[in-house]
Parts: structure tokens; C-alpha cells; sequence
């Protein structure tokens, strides 16, 4: 059970937008930037939005982050096939001084 | 550029203790302004953070692990290591080492998996 709570999965087709949320609570998302990052099967995740919301030099302007309140969501424009990936979100939680994720969400190019 | 790399025994027996160490080229980890951190996704699953480190050897864990962890530095190789002791099948995983530790972790090693089995 992840600290933060993620969609197991979303689909699209290539073209489209998608959003990915990420859920948490005052102790977390509420007090904390988020950073979200996209895992290729057998690869390390990769960051995509960083703690000011940022993207990292090298990442696509179709990546965007945003917050609100208590949770997050993560933006794709124009879908591309090589898109598909897992994506997570990732805090600090100050009540479990700890890193905390999202279980993960699946996103699928139809 | 920074990089990371991991190293260990890929298999470790039940109740022994796994180490794992990270080296770190493109920044020093004794004076960059930056947590250096330990994570870990079991098969299948998501991702754990195990914990974190500054260049000064202050440490910080995530207090819902099962088993006890300690993290130090070796300033002179540049490197972190992870201890992860009485080890079970559910420490089975991939563990990655990375840079940050605050939930964002712009550099991460390739990763490396570890099984524990008899």
C-alpha cells in the first residue's frame, strides 16, 4: 500500500493528452513539491519533473507538472508510442520523515 | 555529468547481511550540497526508498522497513554503501543508488538486483 495513491493504469491514443494523478495528504504533497519520474521495463526511473517543477535539460516541453491542494498531476501532450511506461510520483512526507511514491501508473499508446 | 554505479553479491541467503556500495564520478560526495540515497522495487512493483545520506555522514531511514539498514560514506573512493541486515525474501529486489533525497533524484545508477534465496 504506497503512501501516495496512483491510477494503476491509463491509455490513449498517439496524438492525445493524458493525465496521470497523484494523491497524497497535507503531510505530504500538501507541504512538499513533487517530482515525477518514468520507468522503462529494465531501466531506472528517469526524471521528468523535478522539485520545482521543472524539466530536466533533455525532456520534452510535453511533459508538464502540476499541484493543487493535496494532489498532482502529470501532463502528457501528443502521445507518441514511446511513450508507453510506468510513472511515478515521488515527496517527502514530513509526518514519516521520509521519501514517499506513488504505486505507479502504466500508460498505454493505444 | 554525474554517474552512479552500483556494486554486490547478486544472491544473499536468508538472515545474512547484504552490502551493496555506490560509486559516484562527476561530483564529490563529501562537499556537494546533495543527499545521497538508496532505493529499491521489488519485481513487478513500485519503487521504495530506503534512505538517505549527506556528505557529512548524517543519515536518515525510512522508518517502515523491516529490516534494520545503516548507510556511511567512504569519502576517500567517493563512494555510499548501504548494510541491510537479517535479510527475508522480501528484501528481494532491484536496488538503485542516486542522488537527492527529498523525492527528487535526478541521477540514479543502472541499478542492481539482489536475491535472496538459500
Amino acid at each position: 500500500q504506497s503512501v501516495l495513491t496512483q491510477p494503476p493504469s491509463v491509455s490513449a491514443a498517439p496524438g492525445q493528452k493524458v493525465s496521470i494523478s497523484c494523491s497524497g495528504t497535507s503531510s505530504n504533497i500538501g507541504s512538499n513539491y513533487v517530482s515525477w519520474y518514468q520507468q522503462i521495463p529494465g531501466t531506472a526511473p528517469k526524471l521528468l519533473i523535478d522539485d520545482k517543477n521543472k524539466r530536466p535539460s533533455g525532456i520534452p516541453d510535453r511533459f508538464s507538472g502540476s499541484k493543487s491542494g493535496t494532489s498532482a498531476t502529470l501532463d502528457i501532450t501528443g502521445l507518441q508510442t514511446g511513450d508507453e511506461a510506468h510513472y511515478y510520483c515521488g515527496t517527502w512526507d514530513n509526518g514519516l520523515a521520509a521519501v514517499v511514491f506513488g504505486g505507479g501508473t502504466h500508460l498505454t499508446v493505444l | 555529468q554525474v554517474q552512479l554505479q552500483e556494486s554486490g553479491p547478486g544472491l544473499v541467503k536468508p538472515s545474512q547481511t547484504l552490502s551493496l556500495t555506490c560509486t559516484v564520478s562527476g561530483a564529490s560526495i563529501s562537499s556537494s550540497p546533495y543527499y545521497w540515497s538508496w532505493i529499491r522495487q521489488p519485481a513487478g512493483k513500485g519503487l521504495e526508498w530506503i534512505g538517505r545520506i549527506y556528505g557529512s555522514g548524517s543519515t536518515n531511514y525510512n522508518p517502515s522497513l523491516q529490516s534494520p539498514v545503516s548507510l556511511s560514506v567512504d569519502a576517500s573512493n567517493n563512494q555510499f554503501s548501504l548494510k541491510l541486515t537479517s535479510l527475508t525474501a522480501a528484501d528481494t529486489a532491484v536496488y538503485y543508488c542516486a542522488r537527492g533525497g527529498r523525492g527528487h533524484f535526478h541521477y540514479w545508477g543502472q541499478g542492481t538486483l539482489v536475491t535472496v534465496s538459500s
